[in-house]
């Protein structure tokens, strides 16, 4: 079975542009997260969508945002990119909202110019 | 608020000699509690969980874990690492099952 998969793998930008990152869950997973992790540090809560509803958010700019598809894939769209935005973007799904553990992909390389 | 703390930043230890990664949380309620193990431009991996039980809990590639509540704490173990063992280590917490917290990462150097 394919684990959880996020596109692109990498992906530069510069500042003030726009990125949209894209993941789709486990085969039956009804919950995704993302997580920012910035070089040197943990992972980072941003959302978690669940049956397509924001059930959390961290605290992050409104410049973060996204959604879940009925298939339940998930994008994450960041506005008006900054250079302390470059991380690496982690995806998670389980089955249910409060389900663990949760499982992650293998990200997506953020760079900001 | 929940929070983790990974006492150590870099454990360096000779091949097959023990090791022990530290870390620490805080919370008012009850938690499960994780070990997640990062390589090189990859994700997170699963090495273990507590959701409840034991208090002794066996992962994958020989890893163990022991919950001390009273102490705060979930000491990641290994009895003998392997040089393949290299790589970033990451304890979190999650209180009702709900949004990860984690560590800022413990990183294993293996030499041989």
């Amino acid at each position: 079975d394919a684990g959880v998969t996020q596109s692109p793998t990498h992906l530069i930008k510069t500042r003030g542009q726009q990125v949209t990152l894209r993941c789709s869950p486990i085969s039956g997973h009804k919950s995704v997260s993302w997580y920012q992790q910035v070089l040197g540090q943990g992972p980072q809560f941003i959302f978690q969508y669940y049956e397509k509803e924001e059930r959390g958010r961290g605290n992050f700019p409104d410049r973060f945002s996204a959604r879940q598809f009925p298939n339940y894939s998930s994008e994450l769209n960041v506005n008006a990119l900054l250079l302390g935005d470059s991380a690496l973007y982690l995806c998670a799904s389980s089955f249910y909202a409060r389900d663990q553990p949760q499982h992650f992909g293998d990200g997506t390389r953020l760079s900001i110019l | 608020a929940q929070s983790v703390t990974q006492l150590d930043s870099q454990v360096p230890v000779f091949e097959e000699a023990p090791v022990e990664l530290r870390c620490n949380y805080s919370s008012s309620v009850s938690v499960y509690l994780f070990w997640y193990v990062q390589y090189p431009n990859q994700g997170l991996q699963l090495l273990l969980k507590y959701l409840s039980g034991s208090t002794l809990v066996k992962g994958i590639n020989g890893f163990e874990a022991e919950f001390n509540k009273s102490q705060t704490s979930f000491h990641l173990r290994k009895p003998s690492v392997h040089i393949s063992d290299t790589a970033e280590y990451f304890c979190a917490v999650s209180e009702y099952g709900n949004k990860l917290v984690f560590g800022a990462g413990t990183i294993l150097r293996v030499k041989s």
